[in-house]
């Protein structure tokens, strides 16, 4: 069975311009989480979808973020525009139903690069 | 908020020495504690995991205590490979929401 797969693996672009990060969970799979790690530093919590729903967008920074899970499958990550401080490693993870005691399967993160 | 502090790294040993990477927290309900790993290359692995005070989280050689009065989770491993070699990430989950350490790196040396 495929794992969480994240895509691209590796994004460079400049300030100001528009990226765009896909993550397919698990099959099966109804919590999706997205987290980021920025600068070497802790890995934050951004939002939680069950199935297509936003459950908690607590994490999100700003509403450059753009987080949705069309159809309850895979789910995109936006930001427009990008600065700086959005460069990180952006992991998403995914879990069964009844997540409360269910392990979060992590994908191998996006690494997004804005210069 | 819930928090997790874990020693800064890199940490760098040689094959066969004793690891271990301190881990402290502050929550306020009653968490449960995991150590998960990044090995090059690849997403992030639960490692272990404890769900309650006193529980013992093991595997691949690796072990760690979840004590509540001293608000701890460190992890150890008593003979390190090089293949042991990865970023090590101590996290605590209060419902769905996993909060993390900021990570250290291991370095393993043959």
């Amino acid at each position: 069975e495929a794992g969480v797969t994240q895509f691209p693996s590796h994004s460079v672009i400049e300030k100001g311009q528009t990226v765009t990060l896909r993550c397919d969970p698990i099959s099966g799979h109804d919590n999706l989480y997205w987290y980021r790690r920025v600068m070497g530093k802790e890995i934050k919590f951004l939002l939680h979808f069950v199935k297509e729903s936003k459950q908690d967008e607590s994490g999100m920074p700003n509403n450059r973020f753009l987080a949705e899970r069309t159809g309850g499958t895979y789910s995109t990550l936006k930001v427009q525009p990008a600065e700086l401080e959005d460069s990180g490693v952006y992991f998403c993870a995914s879990s069964q139903v009844g997540h409360g005691s269910n392990e979060q399967f992590f994908g191998p993160g996006t690494r997004l690069t804005v210069l | 908020g819930d928090s997790v502090t874990q020693m800064e790294g890199p940490v760098t040993l040689s094959e066969e020495a004793f690891l271990t990477i301190n881990c402290t927290y502050t929550a306020t309900g009653y968490p449960s504690l995991f150590w998960y790993v990044q090995y090059p290359g690849e997403g992030l692995q639960l490692l272990l995991k404890a769900t309650k005070a006193d529980d013992k989280g093991s595997n691949k050689g690796f072990e760690a205590t979840y004590r509540k009065e001293t608000t701890s989770f460190h992890l150890e491993k008593g003979s390190v490979q090089v293949s042991d070699s990865a970023v090590y990430f101590c996290a605590l989950k209060d419902d769905y929401k996993l909060s993390f350490g900021a990570g250290t790196t291991v370095t393993v040396r043959a």
